[in-house]
């Protein structure tokens, strides 16, 4: 299985900050990465797919990058809605693991 | 209303079973893969299983494989998860998610329904 790891585990932000999460792949997967936010309670929401493709109706502060084994999620300009969880995903090859989580706390 | 509802949740003792159900509408179903996703309390997502359009193609996470069957029906616009011989470990909220057609992402999902597997 393709183990995915994220690092933060989680961090402490202010409105207005740029923040970036990294997300490493245990081996090669193209770039077949996508990112989703969860808030407490709720299911989780696609942000963005094929490692950089902004989901519809997402914020454009919202970016993904990166391709092979290493990919950033970054959120320009940090808002009061943005304070969640996010999680990366594989889809390069069964079973299609997810990362562990970063949470994104307000500083 | 573009939207996905899960069912059938709950209590169950250890070695029971129990079937949850995905309720879609607002959507073309039988055009999309559709998956179940867990998530233990507090914990992170776990992919569970997938399923292919016509229902003739399954994949499941070694940890369920042989325990859990997906199905679905297209007529009755619904995803199923049977599951048995369940164990405390299989406690979590359990998601159906939509294949968004193309990109190998999960576009929509459903609120999610609590199993509790308790003695």
């Amino acid at each position: 299985d393709i183990q995915m790891t994220q690092s933060p585990s989680s961090l402490s932000a202010s409105v207005g900050d740029r923040v970036t999460i990294t997300c490493r792949a245990s081996q090669y997967i193209s770039i077949y990465v996508n990112w989703y936010q969860q808030k407490p309670g709720k299911a989780p929401n696609l942000l963005i797919y094929a490692a950089s493709s902004l989901q519809s109706g997402v914020p454009s502060r919202f970016s993904g990058g990166g391709s092979g084994t290493d990919f950033t999620l970054t959120v320009d300009s940090l808002q009061p809605d943005d304070f969640a969880a996010y999680y990366c995903q594989q889809t390069y090859s069964t079973p299609w693991t997810f990362g562990p989580g970063t949470k994104v706390e307000i500083k | 209303e573009v939207q996905l509802v899960e069912s059938g949740g709950g209590l169950v003792q250890p070695g029971g079973s129990l079937r949850l159900s995905c309720a879609a509408s607002g959507f073309t179903f039988s055009s999309h893969w559709m998956h179940w996703v867990r998530q233990a309390p507090g914990k992170g997502l776990v992919w569970v299983s997938r399923l292919n359009t016509d229902g003739t193609r399954t994949t499941y996470a070694d940890s369920v494989e042989g325990r859990f069957t997906i199905s679905r029906d297209n007529a009755k616009n619904t995803l199923y998860l049977q599951m048995s011989s369940l164990r405390a470990d299989d406690t979590a909220v359990y998601y159906c998610a939509r294949d968004a057609l193309e990109s190998r992402s999960f576009d929509l999902w459903g609120r999610g329904t609590l199993v509790t597997v308790s003695s």
